[in-house]
């Protein structure tokens, strides 16, 4: 059984540049969610993909934007990138958003 | 505005002794609660979880002690190892948002053999 995987796993990018994150989910999963993890902090939801459709959204602005696939990956979009996005971004998968939810090790982004 | 407050910020303990983490969170409309372990580089990894119906759940070494009365959620490893070294996160899930999971700021756990 695979499990979820993110490409890049490193990324720099300078401020107002617009980047692109991959997902891609755990076999069956047809859900999933993103997250952005601050330097010691917990992760924060961004939002979440169920069969395509964005289904909840935290507290982010309209640059922060996604996609989801018909193979149930998805892409994390985020453009006029600020310093402050440096973060690590976390996609997790689950089956039907039901639990538990399964990690992938992240996405480091540095914004210089 | 922090749902869910979470303590100690770091945490040393011996070999073989009990590590104690505290949750505590604002709004009672959450209906689940997760405990999350990450070591670095890696992403968070599910450890054990618990529904406000249910007082104590127990897996293994770790056991979540909940107080729904108090908001209250706890994190106990028992004869703590090395090996358990790792950032730990509790989580809450809304009632009526399933989607939206609240996590607690982390506690960094080091074992010292």
């Amino acid at each position: 059984e695979t499990g979820v995987t993110q490409s890049p796993t490193h990324l720099i990018k300078t401020r107002g540049q617009q980047v692109t994150l991959r997902c891609s989910s755990q076999s069956g999963h047809n859900t999933v969610s993103w997250y952005q993890q601050a330097l010691g902090q917990g992760p924060q939801f961004i939002f979440q993909y169920y069969r395509e459709e964005e289904n909840g959204r935290g507290n982010f602005p309209p640059r922060f934007s996604g996609l989801q696939f018909p193979n149930y990956s998805s892409e994390l979009n985020v453009n006029a990138l600020e310093l402050d996005d440096s973060a690590l971004y976390l996609c997790a998968s689950s089956r039907d958003g039901n639990q538990p939810q399964h990690f992938g090790d992240g996405t480091r982004l540095s914004i210089l | 505005q922090q749902q869910v407050k979470q303590s100690p910020q770091s945490l040393i303990v011996q070999k073989g002794g009990i590590s104690i983490i505290n949750c505590a969170y604002e709004n009672t409309a959450f209906d689940y609660f997760p405990w999350y372990q990450q070591f670095p580089g890696k992403g968070p990894a599910l450890l054990i979880a618990i529904r406000p119906d249910v007082s104590e759940k127990k897996e293994g070494r770790f056991t979540i002690s909940f107080n729904k009365s108090a908001k209250q959620f706890s994190l106990h490893i028992m004869d703590s190892q090395p090996g358990d070294s790792a950032t730990y996160f509790c989580a809450a899930r809304g009632l009526y948002n399933f989607n939206k999971f609240y996590f607690g700021s982390g506690t960094k756990l080091n074992v010292k053999p």
